[in-house]
């Protein structure tokens, strides 16, 4: 079964500084992997999705991510976080066949001033 | 055009009795999901239905829950016998036509059991 790991709970930053979070998955072809972010009394929100064809990619919000194969990693970059962006963010998968998807366990970002 | 909207907001109930939980999906969009979500944890998959009928309900834990989508827009979500480990946020989701689409969340209903 596909599965989705994000091995940082938490992660603090400072306001203008570069972002990165992790997010491993296990599958055994090539997966469709999205980020989604969770704000506070709002609802999930997709970032940015990648399916085929170029492995960087560019979401909302100044985000992109980066598709590693041999590395089975999907992480998410920013390169300079705004105190808006603290929120909770989820990694997903939604392997070729199926419709459902599969989240990862979430990284609560903290931005400083 | 409007979200997805999911009520109520807040549900409080007590351990054994039955709750219903509502979902307004985009309109046009054939393919309806719930998950639930724990505290401090991702959501997890419940069920997905594409148009009336539930085309995968692999994530619903027990038979305590049941969902309906009778005319393939609106669906409700039913929990009987609740037990306080049921309680979560229940999220639900709406997309085009399913797949791969991009999966539009509602702002979830959060439901204590006592």
């Amino acid at each position: 079964a596909q599965s989705v790991t994000q091995p940082d709970i938490h992660i603090t930053v400072s306001e203008g500084a570069s972002l990165e979070l992790r997010c491993n998955y296990s599958y055994g072809a090539t997966p469709y992997l999205f980020w989604y972010v969770q704000s506070p009394g709002q609802g999930l929100q997709l970032l940015l999705k990648y399916f085929s064809g170029d492995t960087l990619v560019q979401g909302i919000k100044g985000f992109e991510a980066e598709f590693k194969r041999s590395q089975s990693s999907f992480n998410l970059r920013k390169p300079s976080v705004h105190w808006s962006d603290a929120a909770e963010y989820f990694c997903a998968v939604v392997p070729g066949t199926a419709s459902k998807l599969t989240f990862g366990t979430g990284t609560r970002l903290q931005v400083t001033l | 055009g409007a979200g997805v909207s999911q009520t109520p907001s807040n549900k409080v109930t007590e351990k054994g009795k039955y709750v219903e939980l509502r979902c307004d999906p985009i309109s046009g969009h054939t393919a309806l999901y719930w998950y639930r979500q724990s505290l401090g944890q991702g959501p997890e998959f419940l069920i997905y239905f594409q148009g009336t009928g539930a085309a995968d309900d692999s994530g619903l834990p027990n038979d305590r829950f049941f969902a309906v989508r009778p005319e393939g827009s609106v669906s409700t979500l039913k929990i009987q016998r609740t037990e306080r480990g049921d309680s979560a946020v229940y999220l639900c989701a709406s997309s085009l036509h399913g797949g791969y689409n991009e999966q539009f969340f509602g702002p979830g209903t959060r439901l204590t059991v006592l």
